[in-house]
């Protein structure tokens, strides 16, 4: 079965880059690697997407190697209101482009003054 | 635009009883995806509909269905509840699928008793 694995928690201060990978060994061929943010009692929220090398938008940036077996989700600079939890989401390998999905466990991101 | 509407917002079962979750996506979106998120597991996905077929379906038992209607709008049924399907329900619509961006609703927080 697909492994999704992320740390459990980082603890980060205002003004810091912050880093998150996520593995994902076993990641369908032809999917996307997707990373959400998610504060309490609100559903998750994208933050960007990307299937191999970098992608960049106005809030993070999205780093994948070229064997796409794990990503990295880099938020510069980031403030109080980036403290949540950050999921990344994979397709599962042997499934088509609209297969199952795997959500990584989360990494609650705790950023400090 | 008006975002992914669920309903209700909370709800609580009795072991056994059946259960209808509710999700209108944004406008123009054709595919709805449900979440099952839980302090234990995490989210999980429990299928994804597409213009009225399901696509697929994680690995959850055949109490959990959903349907999509013509206008996209998609219906979760769990039947026979048990205490372990207390959870928070999402559902998330996007215009294709998983290769474009995903809007996740609140969630129902659903209670067995």
């Amino acid at each position: 079965l697909a492994k999704t694995t992320q740390p459990i928690s980082m603890d980060s201060y205002e003004g810091q880059e912050v880093n998150i990978t996520c593995s994902h060994n076993n990641i369908a061929t032809n999917d996307y690697i997707t990373w959400y943010q998610q504060f309490p009692s609100q559903g998750p929220r994208f933050i960007i997407q990307g299937y191999k090398t970098k992608v960049t938008n106005e809030v993070a940036s999205l780093f994948i190697p070229a064997d796409r077996k794990s990503s990295t989700l880099s938020l510069p600079r980031v403030s109080l209101s980036d403290t949540a939890v950050y999921y990344c989401l994979v397709g599962e390998e042997g499934s088509s482009n609209t297969g199952k999905l795997i959500f990584g466990q989360g990494t609650t991101l705790q950023v400090k003054p | 635009k008006a975002g992914v509407t669920q309903t209700p917002r909370y709800l609580i079962k009795t072991r056994g009883q059946q259960v209808t979750l509710s999700c209108s996506p944004i406008s123009g979106h054709r595919s709805v995806s449900w979440y099952q998120q839980t302090p234990g597991q995490g989210l999980q996905f429990l299928f994804e509909y597409f213009s009225e077929t399901q696509r697929n379906k994680g690995n959850f038992p055949g109490r959990f269905s959903g349907r999509q209607f013509s206008n996209s709008r998609s219906e979760m049924n769990v039947s026979t509840l048990e205490l372990g399907d207390s959870a928070l329900y999402l559902c998330a619509s996007s215009e294709t699928g998983r290769d474009t961006e995903a809007f996740f609703g609140q969630g129902t927080r659903l209670t067995v008793v």
